[in-house]
């Protein structure tokens, strides 16, 4: 079935680094774009990062920009995010999710993973 | 504070009606889809709408979303205690070049 699942998540020192990745299964990954998205606890939704199907375009929230990046390896179905200069306020569950249209970028995400948390303390 | 604005909370009793409001402006929902997850405790978002008004797959026609302007509305009829859970409003927003979501509006089914 559709599965997206995320790894790589822990407790991590203020300014130290730490990559993500998420594992995509039962589509063709290749076609669509991919999205993170972090929920602080006991908070909202707050989107972080969108890369295209073929990892030529890349857009990042203000929050994160400069600091975080995002990658994809077509041939091992899998996303990244590469998160340096790490702070507290960075400490959220992190979701991967599935762009809705082949192509697309800026649709409805209808897969989610089921998270990791990313927990950024001294 | 969220790009779009959703109500904090909403309360109905099981088998009601409830509607949940998202309000944003011409850079986002005037001029682009929307979408609504349905997040319960300790799980993942979850797609409940797209596109506006259509619901994926598995979906119940108890969820049914429209939009009008700038703003956008989620209603859930037959309510179940199931259905108590965070529900988020989403769309892309042009002028930031990024998805935006609503704050987030806690559903309690009494």
């Amino acid at each position: 079935q559709v599965q997206l699942v995320e790894s790589g998540g822990g407790v991590v020192q203020p300014g130290r680094s730490l990559r993500l990745s998420c594992a995509a299964s039962g589509f063709t990954f290749s076609s669509y774009g991919m999205h993170w998205v972090r929920q602080a606890p006991g908070k909202g939704l707050e989107w972080v990062a969108v890369i295209s199907y073929d990892g030529s375009n890349k857009y990042y929230a203000d929050s994160v920009k400069g600091r975080f990046t995002i990658s994809r390896d077509n041939s091992k179905n899998t996303l990244y995010l590469q998160m340096n200069s790490l702070r507290a306020e960075d400490t959220a569950v992190y979701y991967c999710a599935k762009d809705l249209r082949i192509a697309g970028i800026n649709d409805a995400f209808d897969i989610w993973g089921q998270g990791t948390m990313v927990t950024v303390s001294s | 504070q969220s790009v779009l604005t959703q109500p904090p909370s909403v309360s109905a009793a099981p088998g009601q009606k409830v509607t949940i409001s998202c309000s944003g402006s011409s850079s986002n929902i005037g001029n682009n889809y929307v979408s609504w997850y349905q997040q319960l405790p300790g799980t993942a978002p979850k797609l409940l709408i797209y596109d506006n008004n259509k619901r994926p797959s598995g979906i119940p026609d108890r969820f049914s979303g429209s939009k009008s302007g700038t703003s956008a509305t989620l209603g859930i009829t037959g309510l179940q205690t199931g259905d108590e859970a965070d529900y988020y409003c989403g769309t892309w927003d042009s002028s930031l070049s990024a998805p935006v979501f609503g704050g987030g509006t806690k559903l309690t089914v009494l």
